[in-house]
């Protein structure tokens, strides 16, 4: 079993809907990551978080210690936010991630 | 302020050849972390690095692979006798301290023939 588990793994939507994505994980964590990769293969991390709720636009990340789950919401989904958005669990400073959510937004 | 730069960019090697690949960190930032995402998987960590230490290499094959910080210049990911198994898109990322965000290089994409 991963430590990290993502879902869905793809997720396809119309532009406007508001989208979820989810990461388990089964470690014991200093904090966690949202990261999302273009089609290009660059890196942008999103969110850092160790409790509780973050919001940048049209993003929001919480993450439940206890339960050992995060979410990552884009509100008002545009095409442009196609990409793969990767989770990751941040252990001894060492990062493992998520296999990643590849998200396409239709027009 | 910069982001993090890595180059080059795209690296062709043949096999047996050594492959450097470099990061130059954001300004300000002292600690570099190399992740490896080979063909169709996920992001593996490497190494994690502060200036002329290496604080964390349990992610790097024991064989072929070094990586160093100098005091000056750039992280050097360092791989030798390369394989076509090293074709991979390499990131290093930095951050300001252990345990804050790390910003993400563009990435080398190794091709070994």
């Amino acid at each position: 079993k991963n430590e990290v588990e993502q879902s869905p793994q793809n997720l396809t939507a119309q532009e406007g809907e508001f989208i979820t994505i989810n990461c388990s994980y089964s470690v014991g964590i200093s904090a966690l990551h949202w990261l999302q990769q273009h089609p290009g293969g660059g890196i942008v991390s999103l969110f850092m978080l160790s409790s509780g709720k973050k919001k940048h636009g049209r993003l929001i990340a919480t993450i439940n210690i206890q339960e050992k789950h995060s979410s990552l919401h884009i509100t008002a989904s545009h095409p442009r936010d196609s990409a793969v958005y990767i989770c990751a669990v941040e252990t001894a400073r060492q990062l493992t991630f998520g296999s990643g959510t590849q998200l396409t937004v239709l027009p | 302020n910069a982001g993090v730069m890595q180059n080059p960019r795209h690296l062709v090697r043949r096999r047996g050849q050594e492959a450097r690949l470099r990061c130059s960190p954001m300004k300000g930032h002292s600690h570099v972390y190399w992740y490896r995402q080979l063909p169709e998987e996920g992001l593996k960590f490497m190494v994690y690095l502060q200036k002329e230490n290496i604080i964390d290499e349990s992610g790097m094959p024991k064989e072929r692979f070094s990586a160093e910080f100098p005091k000056e210049g750039p992280s050097i990911l360092r791989i030798q006798q390369v394989v076509r198994g090293d074709s991979a898109a390499y990131f290093c990322a930095s951050s300001r301290q252990g345990g804050e965000t790390q910003y993400f290089g563009p990435g080398t994409r190794l091709l070994v023939l």
